[in-house]
């Protein structure tokens, strides 16, 4: 059973401080890696993708990915209350139309002003 | 702008009476997703088309079934809805592969009376 797993939080940082969510998985074969923010009642949203070993930055988010420990992470840098919502972490597991992409739990953000 | 569409936002059924939902893209993705989120709870891939492929997830109900006519349009049907099916229905769109990002519609919240 391969699975993604997150921190269920609920995560509580002051505004302007570093937020930092955590996602491992199970499976070494997996290829694509993904951080997508959900505010309640909506849908989620791509914040950043990640294909390969290291640090991607994109504004305030860094993602960080380490294949060999199954893990990839979110930074959120000068945290506001606006990124106040539910982060999901979500794993490719396959290839082409055989993969499957599988998202953990969520790990749900407050932000203080 | 190119996005996700998804009709109604909001359904209100009875319980055994069929719905439907609609989910429509002007992105011209090849791969159309289906997912059943309940509150608190991770997105739930029912089933997926890669083109005019269909492959549904083994654990997807048979009260659940989909069409999708054209390349921007796709369906979910729901034959006998029960109360357990009430949830957010999310549709989702990439462009080749599940390596690939998913992008989302705003969601269908189904509510069973």
């Amino acid at each position: 059973q391969k699975e993604v797993e997150q921190n269920s939080g609920p995560l509580s940082v002051p505004e302007g401080a570093i937020a930092s969510l955590n996602c491992t998985y199970s499976d070494r074969v997996s290829q694509s890696f993904f951080w997508y923010r959900q505010y309640s009642g909506k849908s989620p949203e791509l914040i950043m993708s990640i294909y390969s070993n290291g640090d991607k930055e994109d504004g305030r988010f860094t993602a960080q990915l380490n294949k060999a420990s199954q893990y990839v992470s979110l930074l959120i840098r000068d945290s506001q209350p606006s990124d106040s919502a539910t982060y999901l972490c979500a794993v490719n597991f396959g290839d082409n139309q055989g993969g499957k992409l599988i998202f953990g739990q969520g790990t749900e953000l407050s932000v203080k002003p | 702008d190119a996005m996700v569409i998804q009709n109604p936002r909001y359904q209100v059924t009875q319980f055994g009476k069929p719905v439907t939902l609609s989910c429509s893209q002007t992105l011209n993705h090849n791969v159309m997703y289906w997912y059943q989120q309940k509150s608190s709870q991770a997105p739930k891939l029912l089933f997926h088309y890669y083109d005019k492929d269909f492959n549904n997830e083994a654990d997807t109900p048979d009260n659940f079934q989909s069409r999708r006519p054209n390349t921007s349009f796709c369906f979910l049907d729901i034959r006998s809805p029960g109360l357990g099916d009430a949830a957010m229905y999310l549709c989702a769109t990439s462009r080749m592969s599940f390596q690939e990002t998913q992008y989302f519609g705003p969601g269908t919240r189904l509510l069973v009376l």
